[in-house]
């Protein structure tokens, strides 16, 4: 079964760093771009930045460029979304996708003081 | 960036009933390859989106055909042809030349 599996929910404060993952299974990971998307709570769907596995070309959405890091790690099939200094807006959930049509189930993000 | 705009933004329909959904982008899709790169998605409650039509018109996997997607260059449509009631949730078109979404366009049951 194809499938991305998210890290679980992540409760930090102002200021704090951060690296979520996405693991994929059943395809093969090199060979399709992943995506991160934001949703805010009760909002819409952003797209962040996309990578593609096989030789790590990243592109950020302008919104986000400079405010998040998109890696991935071929050898386990994993990619990963990370700030350096969370602010109380990057509360969200995060959602990773491959290739537009596999979905992880999401990871919710929340900074508070 | 290309904006896509969606309308409208919520819809009630009675089951059985058609329902009809417009995204139009601030620039063409069509892109060199011949292909247009728009998408639509579904986001049911409580779920990640799930992938409805992909460049235009194509069907995805296991998608009911009472869902049909048309338009080109920067006029798009989704039609479903008998809304029913597990196709409540919010319906967003997606470009992926710039990868940007829709506003969302929230379907409920009357």
């Amino acid at each position: 079964e194809v499938q991305l599996v998210q890290s679980g929910a992540e409760v930090k404060k102002p200021g704090e760093s951060l690296k979520i993952s996405c693991k994929g299974s059943g395809y093969s990971f090199t060979s399709y771009w992943i995506g991160w998307v934001r949703q805010m709570p009760g909002k819409g769907l952003e797209w962040m930045g996309i990578i593609y596995p096989g030789d790590s070309d990243t592109r950020y959405s302008p919104s986000f460029q400079g405010q998040v890091t998109i890696s991935a790690d071929k050898s386990i099939s994993t990619a990963y979304l990370q700030w350096s200094s969370l602010k109380a807006s990057d509360t969200a959930m995060y959602y990773c996708a491959a290739e537009g049509h596999v979905w992880g189930k999401g990871t919710t993000v929340t900074v508070s003081s | 960036d290309i904006v896509m705009t969606q309308t409208p933004l919520s819809l009630s329909v009675t089951p059985g009933q058609p329902a009809s959904i417009s995204c139009k982008s601030s620039q063409s899709l069509l892109h060199s390859d011949g292909k247009t790169y728009l998408y639509w998605y579904l986001q049911k409650p409580g779920q990640p989106p799930q992938l409805l039509i992909y460049e235009v018109s194509n069907r995805f996997s296991g998608v009911p055909d009472r869902f049909s997607g048309s338009g080109s260059g920067t006029d798009f449509t989704l039609k479903i042809s008998r809304v029913e009631a597990e196709d409540v949730g919010v319906y967003y078109c997606m470009q992926s030349i710039q990868l940007t979404f829709g506003q969302g366009t929230r379907l409920e049951i009357k």
